[in-house]
C-alpha cells in the first residue's frame, strides 16, 4: 500500500502570504495520479487539483499543484480568508489502491 | 447542478449490516461517470471504499472488499452501500461522490454532505 505523508502538520500563516504544502509517497505514484482536496469544518472535501497539476473546475488560479514520482506540492500563492482549512492529498495510481494523506491544517496566524 | 444526498440509519449495532443510499439529482446516474463511497472516521484519515458504474461494474478497496457491496438503482437515480459485520472501527462519516470523468477509481469532484454512522450496541 502506498502511504502518503503530509508536512507540515499545521501551517500558521497570515492572509496574503504564500502557502507551500508537501505530500510525500512511500513509493512512486503511477502516472502522477495525485489529487489535492480542501476541507472546512462540517463540510465535505472539495477537489482542487488532480493529475498532480490540473486544476478542477472552478478552482481559483492561486491554487497550483506540482511534483512527480514521490514528492508533490500544493501551493497557494496568496492566502485568502476562505483558504484557511485542512488540505488532503490522495493518490490513485496503484491498482485498486486509493489512499489519502493525514492532512495539513492551514491556520490563521 | 449535480447534487448527492446520503440517507440511512445513524446507529448500527455491532455485527449487523450498515446500509446507506445516495440519491442523485441534477444528473442521470446512467451517464459516463463512476459513482463512489468514501468514509472518514472521526478525527482520522479519509478512506476510499469503492466505486461503481451504472452497468454494474464495481471496484472495491481490497481491505474492505469482503464486507462491502455497492449497487445501483437506475430507476430511482440512486446507488447504495452495504457494509456487513460492522464493528466500532466502521464508525465514520460516510460520503457518496461522483468521480471525475474517465476515472473508475480516483478523484471525486462532487460530494454529498456526508452522514455519520455510529456502530454501537
Amino acid at each position: 500500500e502506498i502511504v502518503l505523508t503530509q508536512s507540515p502538520g499545521t501551517l500558521s500563516l497570515s492572509p496574503g502570504e504564500r502557502a507551500t504544502l508537501s505530500c510525500r509517497a512511500s513509493q512512486s505514484v503511477s502516472s502522477n495520479y495525485l489529487a489535492w482536496y480542501q476541507q472546512k469544518p462540517g463540510q465535505a472535501p472539495r477537489l482542487l487539483i488532480y493529475g498532480a497539476s490540473s486544476r478542477a473546475t472552478g478552482v481559483p488560479d492561486r491554487f497550483s499543484g506540482s511534483g512527480s514520482g514521490t514528492d508533490f506540492t500544493l501551493t497557494i500563492s496568496r492566502l485568502e480568508p476562505e483558504d484557511f482549512a485542512v488540505y488532503y492529498c490522495q493518490q490513485y495510481g496503484g491498482s485498486l489502491e486509493v489512499t489519502f494523506g493525514p492532512g495539513t491544517r492551514v491556520d490563521i496566524k | 447542478q449535480v447534487q448527492l444526498q446520503e440517507s440511512g440509519p445513524g446507529l448500527v449495532k455491532p455485527s449487523e449490516t450498515l446500509s446507506l443510499t445516495c440519491a442523485v439529482s441534477g444528473y442521470s446516474i446512467n451517464s459516463a461517470y463512476y459513482w463512489g463511497w468514501i468514509r472518514q472516521p472521526p478525527g482520522k484519515v479519509l478512506e476510499w471504499i469503492g466505486s461503481m458504474y451504472h452497468s454494474g461494474s464495481t471496484y472495491y478497496n481490497p481491505s474492505l472488499k469482503s464486507r462491502v457491496t455497492i449497487s445501483v438503482d437506475t430507476s430511482k437515480n440512486q446507488f447504495s452501500l452495504k457494509v456487513s459485520s460492522v464493528t466500532a472501527a466502521d464508525t465514520a462519516v460516510y460520503y457518496c461522490t461522483r468521480l471525475l470523468r474517465e476515472y473508475s477509481y480516483g478523484p471525486s469532484d462532487y460530494w454529498g454532505q456526508g452522514t455519520l454512522v455510529t456502530v454501537s450496541s
